[in-house]
């Protein structure tokens, strides 16, 4: 079974252009997680969806980060205009349900560096 | 709100060797507990967990226990291998009906030599 796929892995812009990731969860998972892991430090959480419906952005700055969740399948992030402070490696992780012991699987992560 | 404090790394020990990597958290009621592994290049993956207290997870030779009185959760091996070198993440999810948020630690680099 395949795990979480993301894509790209590896990603360099300049600051102030646009850049967006993508993600697919692993088949048949409802829930979706955008984590956020800057170098040296634990992955925060950005966004989290329940099928289509974000149930917890309270972490995404919305000024420049947004995300869609379309058909309840995959998922894409974006960062318009990209900052310096951007620099970090973005993770995706799909569960099953939304319950609290339940396993999140993570993907490789897409490493943005901001020049 | 929840955290989650781990020692510092990077631990570099023998192969062979006991490892134990400390773990203390700060939480709402009482949360799941996890502990991740990330190999380089590669994404986290669950190595255990332990829902309540006194539960013991264990996997690959690796233990910790869910200690509710010290608020405690510290990963142990008794022989460590070189193959697990990596970076070892304790995790925390919460808070009760806020669905499944991981709050992480730091990390804890290790690093096995023959």
């Amino acid at each position: 079974e395949a795990g979480v796929v993301q894509s790209p892995r590896y990603k360099i812009i300049e600051k102030k252009q646009p850049v967006a990731f993508w993600c697919n969860p692993i088949s048949g998972h409802n829930t979706l997680y955008w984590y956020l892991q800057n170098l040296g430090q634990g992955p925060e959480l950005l966004i989290r969806y329940e099928n289509e419906e974000a149930v917890d952005d309270s972490q995404l700055p919305k000024d420049r980060f947004s995300a869609e969740r379309l058909k309840g399948v995959d998922s894409t992030l974006k960062i318009q205009p990209a900052e310096l402070g951007d620099s970090a490696v973005y993770l995706c992780a799909s569960s099953l349900l939304g319950k609290e012991d339940n396993e999140q699987f993570f993907g490789p992560g897409t490493r943005l560096t901001v020049l | 709100g929840n955290s989650v404090t781990q020692m510092e790394g990077p631990v570099t020990l023998s192969e062979e060797a006991f490892l134990t990597i400390n773990c203390t958290y700060t939480a709402t009621g009482y949360p799941s507990l996890f502990w991740y592994v990330q190999y380089p290049g590669e994404g986290l993956q669950l190595l255990l967990k332990a829902t309540k207290a006194d539960d013991k997870g264990s996997n690959k030779g690796f233990e910790a226990t869910y200690r509710k009185e010290t608020t405690s959760f510290h990963l142990e091996k008794g022989s460590v291998q070189v193959s697990d070198s990596a970076v070892y993440f304790c995790a925390l999810s919460g808070p009760p009906g806020g669905g499944n948020k991981l709050t992480f630690g730091t990390g804890t680099q290790l690093k096995v030599e023959l």
